[in-house]
């Protein structure tokens, strides 16, 4: 299997510009997690899926974020207008079951850079 | 707000020597996960020590959980250059839905 596939890897975006991040689950894996991380405030969970349903969107800093999960294998996140505090790797990840009691794979991350 | 804490935040240790980090929670807690994280990576899974459980054991890697106390140590024994990374706990609380709170994590340095 190919884990967790995120793109772009790096994306320099100047501020007020629309991003979208991708990610590609593990085939089979029916939890889907978005994270944050930033030097001042580590890891953050932004908004996970289970079987392509958002479950917990309490993570998302405002209304600029939004992400959606069409399908069993793919997942967006949107940064919409994007600012330069939104700077930060973007991680996803995925697992069988819930977070808590199975371990969850994580992708190589995108690194956001707002200008 | 952060459920796992690390202590120390950062530690640098000569090869072969033993390398110990520990893990504060605050409320309480299904199971208790540990990831490395190398530089410019994503996490990687190492062990999953149910609330249950208070002592796990992972090739060089030996994990205790002291629900008492709401703390959890990993101890990575013989360390290697390659061991240099941070590492995280990660909490799935009871009042959770699922989902891990990570920690700010501790950062090793292991000296050739």
């Amino acid at each position: 299997d190919a884990g967790v596939i995120q793109s772009p890897r790096h994306e320099v975006t100047e501020m007020g510009q629309e991003v979208t991040l991708r990610c590609k689950p593990i085939s089979g894996h029916d939890y889907l997690f978005w994270y944050r991380q930033t030097m001042m405030r580590g890891l953050e969970l932004l908004i996970y899926f289970n079987n392509n349903v958002p479950i917990d969107d309490s993570g998302m800093p405002e209304d600029r974020f939004s992400a959606k999960m069409p399908n069993a294998s793919f997942s967006t996140l949107k940064i919409q207008p994007s600012e330069p505090r939104d700077s930060a790797v973007y991680f996803c990840a995925s697992s069988l079951g819930r977070g808590g009691t199975d371990t969850q794979y994580f992708g190589p991350g995108t690194r956001l850079t707002v200008l | 707000s952060q459920q796992g804490e690390e202590d120390p935040q950062a530690l640098s240790i000569q090869e072969g020597e033993n390398a110990t980090m520990n893990c504060s929670y605050k409320t309480s807690i299904n199971n208790l996960q540990w990831y490395r994280q190398n530089s410019g990576r994503g996490l990687v899974h190492l062990i999953l020590i149910r609330s249950n459980e208070r002592e796990k054991h992972s090739g060089r890697l030996r994990v205790t959980l002291d629900t008492s106390k709401k703390s959890s140590s990993l101890l990575i024994t013989a360390s290697r250059a390659a061991d240099t990374a941070s590492y995280f706990c990660a909490t799935d609380a009871r009042s959770n839905t699922g989902k891990l709170i990570f920690g700010q994590g501790t950062t090793l340095q292991v000296k050739p």
